[in-house]
């Protein structure tokens, strides 16, 4: 069974710009989370999808948002970018259930200049 | 509110030597599950377990054990006989039945194995 995969696994933006990243979730899974870590607040929880609703949010900032499609497969956006944003952001996909494992992906790794 | 403490910033053991992470978590939920993930400096997060509130049975796997206490509200882990390839940024979690979805890290601990 495939993994979850992100992409692109690295960007470089410049403040100001928008990114979008991509995660395609494991095959049967409905539920995809995005978490953003860095050195500083560690791993923080951003939110989470599930059949193409936003189910749970964390205490993130209105420029950055997301979606879900319904092949599972999530997107998340961070609009107007600042330095404070370069960090790892990590999705997760599980089958639907605060009981299930959430797997994670290899993350995409943000650099804001 | 839902916290999860690791005390524990960073950790130095020579190769063999078992070593223990420990991890202290609180929340209202009655029923909520426990998790521990491992991150190699690639950066992916590997799932190691995931424990529920209702079954405090240690577990063994090889050389990783786990031992949960409902009472002093801790999961930690031991690795027996810690090896280089060891050498990660390991993390506990918490999730429960009032944040689906969510899962609450703790700041993680660094083991360094050296040969």
């Amino acid at each position: 069974k495939a993994g979850v995969t992100q992409t692109p696994r690295y960007l470089i933006k410049t403040r100001g710009q928008q990114v979008t990243l991509s995660c395609s979730p494991i095959s049967g899974h409905r539920s995809v989370s995005w978490y953003q870590q860095t050195p500083g607040q560690g791993l923080q929880f951003l939110f989470e999808y599930f059949s193409e609703t936003q189910r749970n949010k964390g205490n993130f900032p209105g420029r950055f948002s997301g979606r879900q499609f319904s092949n599972s497969r999530s997107e998340m956006n961070v609009s107007t970018l600042e330095l404070g944003d370069s960090a790892l952001y990590l999705c997760a996909s599980a089958r639907g259930s605060y009981t299930d494992t959430q797997y994670f992906g290899p993350g995409t790794r943000l650099t804001v200049l | 509110a839902q916290k999860v403490t690791q005390a524990q910033t960073e950790i130095s053991v020579v190769e063999k030597e078992d070593v223990t992470l420990d991890c202290v978590y609180e929340t209202r939920d009655t029923t909520y599950y426990l998790f521990w993930y491992k991150q190699p400096p690639s950066g992916e997060l590997v799932f190691l377990i995931r424990r529920n509130s209702f079954d405090e049975q240690n577990e063994i796997s090889g050389r990783y054990s786990w031992n949960f206490q409902k009472s002093t509200s801790s999961f930690n882990f031991t690795i027996t006989a810690s090896q280089v390839v060891d050498s990660a940024v390991y993390f506990c979690a918490l999730s429960g039945s009032s944040n689906t979805g969510k899962l609450i890290f703790g700041q993680g601990t660094t083991l360094q194995v050296k040969p």
